[in-house]
């Protein structure tokens, strides 16, 4: 089984760019959630999103937006880079799949640098 | 809203020892999920251990075994016989029980260092 893959790996954008993250969740999962980790900081939740919709955000400014496609993959969108966006991108997935229906599994995330 | 505080930075121990990471988190919830994730240099997130706040006894993993004290809301992980391959970033991470798809809170993180 597949596990969650996000692309790109790598991604160096100049500030006020526009920056586009990708994630595919595990087959049958159809929660998928996107957490910053800035360097030597732990992970803050960005975004759920569940059945195509946004169920939650967390305290990040509205230039940070995504979607959910009919798939179940995402998209992260954050426009008007700024230094401080230079992170770690998790993606993780989750969905009603026996007994693990309260895991995450998380993919190996998105390094974004904004020069 | 829930938070959660891993007060120790970095853990070392000596190959073959046992090392204890503490976690403390903050709710008003009576069920909810604990979950100890290792997050070594490759970057992905992996689950090391859970326990449902509804289950008295402590969840164990080969290894890794925590001390779930619900009244006190502490958390703590206790790695047996470290291995080199323990080496790595773990964060302790709370989750309400009321749905499936719910988010996940992180404590800061421990750096873990195993020396040989």
């Amino acid at each position: 089984e597949a596990g969650v893959t996000q692309s790109p790996t790598h991604l160096i954008k100049t500030r006020g760019q526009q920056a586009t993250l990708r994630c595919s969740p595990i087959s049958g999962h159809t929660s998928v959630y996107w957490y910053q980790q800035a360097l030597g900081l732990g992970l803050q939740f960005l975004l759920w999103y569940d059945e195509g919709e946004e169920r939650n955000r967390g305290n990040f400014p509205p230039r940070f937006s995504g979607r959910q496609f009919p798939n179940y993959s995402s998209e992260l969108n954050v426009n008007a880079l700024e230094l401080e966006d230079s992170a770690l991108y998790l993606c993780a997935s989750s969905g009603w799949t026996g007994s693990e229906n309260y895991g995450y599994t998380f993919g190996s995330g998105t390094r974004l640098t904004v020069v | 809203a829930q938070t959660v505080t891993q007060s120790q930075p970095e853990m070392s121990v000596q190959e073959a020892e046992t090392v204890t990471l503490s976690c403390t988190y903050d709710t008003s919830e009576s069920d909810y999920y604990l979950f100890w994730y290792k997050q070594p240099p490759s970057r992905q997130m992996i689950l090391v251990i859970r326990q449902e706040a509804y289950k008295q006894q402590n969840a164990t993993e080969n290894r890794f075994s925590v001390n779930f004290q619900k009244a006190a809301k502490s958390f703590s992980l206790k790695i047996s016989d470290s291995q080199l391959g323990d080496a790595a970033m773990y964060f302790c991470a709370y989750r309400r029980a009321v749905a499936a798809g719910n988010k996940l809170t992180f404590g800061g993180g421990t750096r873990v260092l195993v020396k040989p």
